[in-house]
């Protein structure tokens, strides 16, 4: 099992320009997580999908940020227009089933590291 | 309002003793509880986790324990070893509510050997 990966592991970019990240989850993981890692915040949930279905994006800042998962072994995060604040390490995780049921855990991918100028 | 708080920023331990990283929480509807570590550059990786129904775990060196009335949580970690530095995230689910986790902001723990 490859687990879950990421791409691209590092992004430098101008203000203004689009951005997009990229995530295959496990494969038969129904759930997917995108995570923004700031120093200030921590690990934060921008917005999950079950079964390829957005639930939850009430973490998304704002509406330049879009998700997407066209099938179950790919999604996207899309930043459109950037801008230097967005500047973070993005994590995708997938998991099987609910977390905690049987002992079901998230399992992350080597993050995505953006930077804004 | 950080739902998850680990109060310590950062811990540093001699190789061989105990670490202790801790975790309080404030929203009573959480029932499951996990701790991830991480290293630069790495994704966080799931380390041991607790049920509500319990008060302590054990996975070889690392036990955690769960206070509910506390709303406080805690991972030890005998004995430390140089391989243990990392950053530690403790994270907690809701299984009334979503199916997310809440993180949170990590403790970074350097054995020193």
């Amino acid at each position: 099992d490859a687990g879950v990966i990421q791409s691209p592991r590092h992004e430098v970019t101008e203000m203004g320009q689009e951005v997009t990240l990229r995530c295959k989850p496990i494969s038969g993981h129904d759930y997917l997580f995108w995570y923004r890692q700031t120093m200030m915040r921590g690990l934060e949930l921008l917005i999950y999908f079950n079964n390829n279905v957005p639930i939850d994006d009430s973490g998304m800042p704002e509406d330049r940020f879009s998700a997407k998962m066209p099938n179950a072994s790919f999604s996207t995060l899309k930043i459109q227009p950037s801008e230097p604040r967005d500047s973070a390490v993005y994590f995708c995780a997938s998991s099987r089933g609910r977390i905690g049921a049987g002992a079901n855990v998230l399992t992350f991918g080597a993050g995505s590291r953006l930077t804004v100028l | 309002d950080q739902q998850v708080k680990q109060n310590s920023p950062s811990l540093s331990v001699q190789e061989g003793r105990i670490s202790i990283l801790n975790c309080d929480y404030t929203n009573s509807m959480f029932d499951y509880f996990l701790w991830y570590k991480k290293y630069p550059a790495e994704g966080p990786t799931f380390l041991i986790s607790i049920s509500s129904i319990k008060d302590k775990n054990e996975d070889g060196r690392f036990t955690v324990f769960l206070n509910k009335s506390a709303k406080h949580l805690s991972l030890h970690i005998v004995p430390s070893q140089p391989g243990d530095s990392a950053v530690y995230f403790c994270a907690a689910s809701s299984g009334a509510g979503s199916y997310q986790l809440t993180f949170g902001k990590g403790t970074k723990l350097s054995v020193i050997p």
